[in-house]
């Protein structure tokens, strides 16, 4: 089974700062990555798929990066919004998995 | 619109049964593999199961192989997860979640709870 090691586990950032969240996979996932976010209550939201595709309607400060095993989900600018819970997926193989989650919260 | 309902959730005592239902629409059901992802209180995602579009080819996490079967009911556009032999830590909304081959998933449910507990 893959493993998908995501840091940190939690943060604490200001509106405007660059946030970067990391993913790595426990072996090659070639760009089999999604990125979602989710907010308390709520259904979690695709964000960026096949690694570095924005979904359609995602703001443009949502970014992603990475292949084989290594990936970062970068927020350019946070805004009052993006304070949430983000969770890398890959789904190269079954049993997809998810990796633990990041919370970011305001500092 | 691609809609996705859940239902069947509930409490349910550990050992005991009960079975979801995804109710699904504004697609064409039988050409997409759907999925349950669950997610504890407090916790993260959790992949559970997945089924192609065709209902031939299912996938399982090993935390519910051999007590939980996911099928799908093509002429009725609905999913289902028959969850037997509970624990405590099934205890979870399950959420169902539409699959595009390449890009995993796209659409979800808005999810439903189950509590497993005496």
């Amino acid at each position: 089974d893959i493993q998908m090691t995501q840091s940190p586990s939690a943060m604490s950032a200001s509106v405007g700062d660059r946030v970067t969240i990391t993913c790595r996979a426990s072996q090659g996932i070639s760009n089999y990555l999604a990125w979602f976010q989710q907010r308390p209550g709520k259904v979690p939201k695709r964000l960026i798929y096949a690694a570095f595709s924005l979904q359609s309607g995602v703001p443009s400060r949502f970014s992603g990066s990475g292949s084989g095993t290594e990936f970062t989900l970068t927020i350019s600018s946070l805004q009052p919004e993006d304070f949430a819970t983000y969770y890398c997926l890959q789904h190269n193989s079954y049993p997809w998995t998810f990796g633990q989650g990041t919370k970011v919260e305001i500092k | 619109e691609v809609q996705l309902l859940e239902s069947g959730g509930g409490l349910v005592q550990p050992g005991g049964s009960l079975r979801l239902s995804c109710a699904a629409s504004g697609f064409t059901f039988r050409t997409y593999a759907l999925s349950w992802v669950r997610q504890a209180p407090g916790r993260g995602l959790e992949w559970v199961s997945a089924i192609s579009g065709s209902g031939g080819t299912t996938y399982y996490a090993d935390s519910v192989k051999g007590r939980f079967t996911i099928s799908r009911d093509n002429s009725k556009n609905t999913l289902y997860l028959q969850m037997n032999s509970l624990r405590a830590e099934d205890t979870a909304v399950y959420f169902c979640a539409r699959i595009v081959v390449v890009t995993g998933f796209d659409y979800w449910g808005q999810g439903t709870l189950v509590t497993v507990s005496s």
